[in-house]
């Protein structure tokens, strides 16, 4: 069965300050890997996801996640955090053989950036 | 920017009655789900639908759920008989028919079962 464990409940970080949003999965296979981000009252809002290739994948508001294969860990980074980045943030993955197979969601992370 | 449009955003119901929630998947999109974020928990899958049929469910997905696309542009969840332990939040997504296409989620029905 595929799982995606987000370790941190929270992660606070000081605006300008680098950001790092972890998650790890367990599936068999190579899954397509997903990060979303939730604003209060709000969907979900999709940032970046890895398909293949370069481990460094970069998506919106300057976020970038890195693929690592061997930890099976895909982190959520990004350079300088902005208050405006505080939210609930999911890492996803879903099965790469084909169908119409859904998305797996971690618990989430809550990013809260300080000014 | 083509998005989900979801209806109601907030559904209040008494237990036992029968709700359906709405959503409007973006237009050229081929693949639909459902999910639900219990308050303060994980989104967990419900749904999928593909081609006027069920793709895969989860267990949550019991006899007392059924979805429906009775035209070109709507995709209902409905829930016949609720439990106070379905109040949730409930997401409508859909996706391009690319097999490693991102899921596009709707701004999601509030459903309070009292």
């Amino acid at each position: 069965a595929q799982s995606v464990a987000q370790p941190e409940d929270q992660v606070n970080v000081a605006e300008g300050n680098p950001l790092t949003v972890k998650c790890t999965y367990s599936v068999s296979g190579n899954p397509y890997l997903f990060w979303y981000v939730q604003y209060p009252n709000r969907g979900l809002q999709f940032l970046l996801k890895y398909i293949t290739g370069d481990n460094l994948v970069k998506g919106s508001y300057g976020f970038e996640a890195e693929f690592n294969k061997s930890q099976t860990s895909f982190h959520l980074k990004k350079p300088s955090a902005l208050v405006s980045d505080s939210a609930l943030y999911f890492c996803a993955v879903r099965d790469r053989t084909g169908g119409n197979t859904p998305l797996v969601f971690g618990k989430g992370t809550r990013l809260s950036v300080i000014a | 920017e083509p998005e989900v449009t979801q209806t109601p955003s907030h559904q209040v119901t008494q237990m036992g009655q029968e709700v359906i929630l709405r959503c409007v998947p973006i237009s050229n999109h081929l693949y639909f789900y459902w999910y639900r974020q219990i308050l303060g928990q994980k989104v967990e899958f419900l749904v999928s639908f593909y081609n006027n049929e069920i793709s895969e469910k989860s267990e949550i997905f019991d006899d007392q759920f059924s979805v429906e696309r009775p035209d070109g542009s709507n995709f209902t969840l409905k829930i016949r008989s609720t439990k106070l332990e379905d109040s949730a939040m409930y997401f409508c997504a859909s996706r391009g028919d690319s097999s490693h296409s991102e899921q596009y989620f709707g701004p999601g029905t509030r459903l309070t079962v009292t």
